[in-house]
C-alpha cells in the first residue's frame, strides 16, 4: 500500500535550470495538493487540484505550475528554479472532506537551488 | 497573514512530562481542526482532530482542547515519550470554492529527553 509518492527525494539545481517534481496516488482521491515547508513558516499551499482536469492557485503559487495528468498523478514545474525555491516540497491527496478524511502526504522532495 | 498562530516553536519535555502546544485562529469560518505529527524525513500524518462544537476530545495520551469564544485549541501529550519527538502542526479547515481548504500553522518541534 504506497499511498502518495513522491520523486526524487533530493535534488540540487542551479539558478535558473527548471525541474518536474512528480506525485502519484493509489487511493482513488479526487483532490491532489503542493505543499512546500520552510522553518518557522509551516506548510503552505502551492497548488491544488480538487478533481482530473482542474487546477488552482493556493498561497504561494508564483515561480511554480502544475499538472494534473490523471486522477494518480499530479506533477510541480519550476521553469527557472530561483535561491527562493529551496525548500521541502509536499505533495498529498485526500484532504478533509466531508467525511473528514485526512490528508495523505508523501515523504517529500528536499529542494537545493545554488 | 497568518491565519493560525501555533506556539512555541520549539519545546523540551522530559520523559513522563505533560506536552502542550497552543493554537490560535481568527476565521470563524473554520469548520474542523486537525493535528498532524511529522517525524523526520517523512511528510506530516493526522494525529487528531475535533469539530469546534465539541470541547475536548481525547484519543489515547493526546488530547484536544477548544475553546471556540476564544478561538484557541491545543494539543496536550500526557506521559511524553522520547518516540513523542516530532515536529506538530495545527491546522484549521474551511470551505472554500467547494474545495476543503487546510490552513497549518507554523509548527512545533518537540523533544522529549530520557
Amino acid at each position: 500500500n504506497a499511498g502518495v509518492t513522491q520523486t526524487p527525494k533530493f535534488q540540487v539545481l542551479k539558478t535558473g535550470q527548471s525541474m518536474t517534481l512528480q506525485c502519484a496516488q493509489d487511493m482513488n482521491h479526487n483532490s491532489m495538493y503542493w505543499y512546500r515547508q520552510d522553518p518557522g513558516m509551516g506548510l503552505r499551499l502551492i497548488y491544488y487540484s480538487a478533481s482530473e482536469g482542474t487546477t488552482d492557485k493556493g498561497e504561494v503559487p508564483n515561480g511554480y505550475n502544475v499538472s494534473r495528468l490523471n486522477k494518480r498523478e499530479f506533477s510541480l514545474r519550476l521553469e527557472s528554479a530561483a535561491p527562493s525555491q529551496t525548500s521541502v516540497y509536499f505533495c498529498a491527496s485526500g484532504g478533509h472532506g466531508v467525511d473528514n478524511s485526512p490528508l495523505h502526504f508523501g515523504n517529500g522532495t528536499r529542494l537545493t537551488v545554488t | 497573514q497568518q491565519q493560525v498562530k501555533q506556539s512555541p516553536q520549539s519545546l523540551i519535555v522530559q520523559k513522563g512530562g505533560i506536552s502542550i502546544i497552543n493554537c490560535a485562529y481568527e476565521n470563524t469560518a473554520f469548520d474542523y481542526f486537525p493535528w498532524y505529527q511529522q517525524f523526520p524525513g517523512k511528510g506530516p500524518a493526522l494525529l487528531i482532530a475535533i469539530r469546534p462544537d465539541v470541547s475536548e476530545k481525547k484519543e489515547g495520551r493526546f488530547t484536544i482542547s477548544f475553546n471556540k469564544s476564544a478561538k484557541q485549541f491545543s494539543l496536550h501529550i500526557m506521559d511524553s515519550q522520547p518516540g513523542d519527538s516530532a515536529t506538530y502542526f495545527c491546522a484549521a479547515r474551511a470551505v472554500s470554492g467547494g474545495y476543503n481548504k487546510l490552513i497549518f500553522g507554523a509548527g512545533t518541534r518537540l523533544a522529549v529527553h530520557p
